[in-house]
């Protein structure tokens, strides 16, 4: 079992649509969330970073992780076609090494 | 890229032959780390360090090796490349302030 589970999509909503995108995962010791947005022939860019558990909100985009059932969700609204990109979560238990696993990234295609 | 980056952007190289590719900051990074982008993998880790000349193995790290002999510079070599190395390869580095951010990446081909 991979410690992070990412549906891999394609994910195809009308221009204006919210968007749900999930990610579960295994191991108890992450602690810090992240939710990058890469587009194609592109290096991932950081889109949200979460600590622990509750919700963050930024512009159209809230991340929100619930650390009890192990699993955390990035909500798009009023999704623009400049969204469409492939969307990855991030997990990482801090600590000496700081390594960050992701989830194999949702294709998301918003179409206009 | 928040000061990273990578070089080659794009490589073609035959198999068996070693390849080196590069990656380097200008933000005094102390964290940083190799990943490969597959179809159907999402990115996995290949190396990383935690400081000058600390390196340690990620998950994919069979037929690569790492260096860091200075903070800016973090060198990944594929020591005999293989078809199955054929990959988009990408540097990041962590701080906490602003979490990690990537380079734009390496296409690595394999004939």
């Amino acid at each position: 079992q991979k410690e992070v589970e990412q549906d891999p999509g394609p994910l195809s909503v009308p221009e204006g649509a919210i968007v749900s995108l999930n990610c579960t995962y295994s191991n108890s010791a992450f602690q810090y969330f992240m939710w990058y947005r890469q587009y194609s022939r592109k290096g991932p860019e950081l889109l949200m970073y979460t600590y622990s558990s509750g919700n963050k909100e930024d512009g159209r985009f809230t991340a929100q992780v619930d650390k009890s059932s192990k699993y955390i969700s990035l909500f798009i609204r009023d999704s623009q076609p400049s969204d469409s990109a492939t969307y990855l979560c991030a997990m990482s238990a801090g600590g000496a090494t700081n390594k960050l696993i992701f989830g194999t990234g949702t294709l998301l295609a918003v179409q206009p | 890229d928040a000061g990273i980056t990578q070089s080659p952007r794009h490589k073609v190289t035959e198999t068996g032959t070693p390849v080196t590719l590069r990656c380097h900051q200008t933000e005094n990074h102390r964290y940083m780390y190799w990943y490969r982008q597959d179809p159907g993998h999402g990115l996995r880790l290949i190396h990383y360090s935690y400081g000058v000349k600390d390196t340690d193995k990620g998950e994919v790290s069979d037929g690569y090796s790492v260096s860091r002999s200075k903070t800016e510079d973090f060198l990944l070599t594929l020591e005999s490349a293989t078809s199955s190395q054929t990959s988009v390869y990408f540097c990041a580095a962590f701080s906490a302030n602003y979490g990690y951010t990537f380079g734009s990446g390496t296409r690595l081909t394999v004939v």
